[in-house]
């Protein structure tokens, strides 16, 4: 039973505008989530996180929002870029030596 | 700046082979993993090292083993590969037990055929 799950596979959206990637998860203990980015034959690279006492981080162009009594986490990108261009993956924590990782969404920026 | 290291990038195995996926951190962290990833599916935990001299099963363990060589070096190992190892397999390594921030390296596409 998929515990993260990102349901849309793809995203395509103009440069200048934003990018929002979802993530919704089922286990309400988990307590940390992030978000890595993936270009092709590299691997994941971390992007942004957020621990569970917050509802939103924001690092430059990026921003996480963490929604608990729904279980929705999500990523902004504002904005877009073509650079910006890669598979994303939401990646949850509870603590322990794990992350559960979603399926990723292909994001692509058109110039 | 080398991070996160694995060899061989990839590989093509006939089913019954063996092989070890070899991986080396060069940034002094505690804890190193193996996940893979398959097609649909999110990046799955096969083993993991908390710190050097221990290992634990992850999710999807079976069919694989693991050595903590030294504090840079966790290999991965096939004793008999079968085609649902098909996958491409990554190694990560984070500074203690609980960092969320994990470093990757760019992985290995292993067929079996």
């Amino acid at each position: 039973d998929q515990q993260v799950k990102q349901n849309s596979p793809s995203l395509s959206v103009q440069e200048g505008r934003i990018s929002i990637l979802n993530c919704d998860y089922t286990n309400s203990m988990f307590d940390y989530f992030l978000w890595y980015k993936k270009y092709p034959a590299e691997g994941p690279t971390f992007l942004i996180s957020i621990s569970s006492i917050k509802d939103k981080n924001e690092d430059g162009r990026f921003t996480v929002f963490l929604n608990k009594s729904a279980k929705h986490l999500s990523l902004h990108i504002v904005p877009s870029q073509p650079g910006d261009s890669a598979v994303y993956f939401c990646a949850l924590n509870t603590g322990a030596n794990n992350l559960f990782f979603g399926t990723g969404t292909r994001l692509t920026v058109i110039p | 700046n080398a991070g996160v290291t694995q060899t061989p990038k990839f590989q093509v195995l006939k089913t019954g082979q063996s092989m070890t996926l070899q991986c080396a951190q060069d940034m002094n962290h505690n804890s190193m993993y193996w996940y893979r990833q398959d097609p649909g599916m999110g990046l799955r935990l096969i083993y993991y090292s908390a710190s050097e001299g221990t290992t634990d099963k992850g999710e999807v363990p079976n069919g694989y083993n693991v050595s903590r060589l030294n504090k840079r070096e966790f290999s991965l190992r096939l004793e008999s590969a079968a085609p649902s190892q098909t996958s491409v397999y990554f190694c990560a390594s984070s500074s203690r037990k609980g960092s969320y921030g994990y470093t990757f390296g760019s992985g290995t596409r292993l067929t079996v055929v």
